[in-house]
């Protein structure tokens, strides 16, 4: 099975900062990563998908990088409303395998 | 408008069996393939299985492999989950999302919950 190991497991941060996420798989996935959203007591929310691609209707502060092992998700100027927790997810074999997960706290 | 609503969760004891069910509007169900995805109170989301659009391929978590078995009725528009022999640790929240890559739309979610 593939692991994938997500840094940090949380941050705080300031309205406008920029903020990175990290997720690392432990054999190559080429591209084959999203990125998901979840606020308290909601389903998750695609934001990304093939490790770069914005899903329709995301703000465009939000952006993902990377391929082979090393994957990022930036927001580039951190609103109140990114208070959440965010996840990767490989999606290069099965069993599909989610990171542990990073709490974005709002100083 | 992309909807998945799933139904079915509750309360049963450890050893029982339990159905839940997912049904989907606004979009063509028989062309995709449909994951369920769990997630247990104030932990992280775990990839449960997985149904292609014609039920050729299909995928399970170690953990439930044996246990649990997907379906699906193109016809219904209908995704299931049958779960047998629970365990505590099946408690969480279910999810069905659409998608091969993982899920690109959720539903709501169903909280299932294995207690004596």
């Amino acid at each position: 099975d593939i692991q994938m190991t997500q840094s940090p497991s949380s941050l705080s941060a300031s309205v406008g900062d920029r903020v990175t996420i990290t997720c690392r798989a432990s054999q190559g996935i080429r591209n084959e990563l999203g990125w998901y959203q979840q606020k308290p007591g909601k389903a998750p929310k695609r934001l990304i998908y093939t490790a770069s691609s914005l899903q329709s209707g995301v703000p465009s502060r939000f952006s993902g990088s990377g391929s082979g092992t090393e994957f990022t998700l930036t927001i580039s100027s951190l609103q109140p409303e990114d208070s959440a927790t965010y996840y990767c997810l490989q999606h290069n074999s099965y069993p599909r395998t989610f990171g542990q997960g990073t709490k974005v706290e709002i100083k | 408008e992309v909807q998945l609503v799933e139904s079915g969760g509750g309360l049963v004891k450890p050893g029982e069996s339990l159905r839940l069910s997912c049904a989907a509007s606004g979009f063509t169900f028989g062309a995709y393939g449909m994951n369920w995805i769990r997630q247990a109170p104030g932990k992280g989301l775990e990839w449960v299985s997985f149904i292609s659009d014609s039920t050729t391929y299909i995928y399970y978590a170690d953990s439930v492999k044996g246990r649990f078995t997907i379906s699906r009725d193109n016809a219904k528009d209908s995704l299931y989950l049958q779960m047998n022999s629970l365990r505590a640790e099946d408690t969480a929240v279910y999810y069905c999302t659409r998608g091969n890559w993982g899920g690109d739309t959720w539903g709501q979610g169903t909280l299932v919950t294995v207690s004596s």
